[in-house]
């Protein structure tokens, strides 16, 4: 079964520009989720979603969005970049999410904003 | 929010040395996993482990939910294990599929 990928792996934008990556889990998972890595402030969740819909959010301004398509692959989007959203950003996938799953990991999408 | 600390920061270790790596956390889990973060950034999961013992090759993992911590150890470590390790867990509050990770420990296994 093919893991989590993730599109583009790298990408280099400019401040004020807007950005979406894109992100397909495991086939059957419905869960994806979105998280930020970066030296400073290591791995933060942005979002979750399921269904469709957003499930729980992170602490992030709200220059983040995302979305889910109904096959499950999701996209996350960031308007008006800045610095400090330059970050390497991973996406998870679970069957649904619920306590006792496991979480799978992608690549990861590395983003420069200069 | 919970609080999650791993320890040692840093790890040198000579290959074939064994080492323990820590994950304290601060309240009641329901889910807690180890990862790999490999030189290119991608994740790997190590185990689930939200309790008990677990062990795959060269890598065992215990957690003692009641004392809120978890144990990852690496024996007879090899030049590939180099990397960060991360611990993440899902606290009993908080609503859908929210991990929340550890600082990691960076190993360097060095021949």
């Amino acid at each position: 079964k093919a893991g989590v990928t993730q599109t583009p792996r790298y990408l280099i934008k400019t401040r004020g520009q807007q950005v979406t990556l894109s992100c397909s889990p495991i086939s059957g998972h419905r869960s994806v989720s979105w998280y930020q890595q970066t030296p400073g402030q290591g791995l933060q969740f942005l979002f979750e979603y399921f269904s469709e819909t957003q499930r729980n959010k992170g602490n992030f301004p709200g220059r983040f969005s995302g979305r889910q398509f109904s096959n499950s692959r999701s996209e996350m989007n960031v308007s008006t970049l800045e610095l400090g959203d330059s970050a390497l950003y991973l996406c998870a996938s679970s069957l649904t999410g619920t306590v006792q799953e496991t979480q799978y990991f992608g690549p990861g999408t590395r983003l420069l904003v200069l | 929010g919970i609080q999650v600390e791993q320890s040692p920061p840093d790890l040198i270790l000579q290959e074939g040395a064994n080492s323990t790596l820590r994950c304290n956390f601060s309240d009641s889990v329901n889910n807690l996993q180890w990862f790999h973060q490999n030189p290119w950034g991608q994740l790997i999961n190590l185990f689930y482990i939200p309790s008990g013992t677990k062990q795959n090759g060269r890598l065992s993992a215990t957690t003692v939910a009641t004392e809120r911590y978890s144990l990852l150890y690496i024996s007879s470590s090899q030049t590939t294990d180099s990397g960060v390790y991360f611990c993440a867990v899902r606290d009993l509050t908080g609503g859908g599929n929210k991990l929340t990770f550890g600082t990691g420990t960076q190993l360097k296994v060095e021949l």
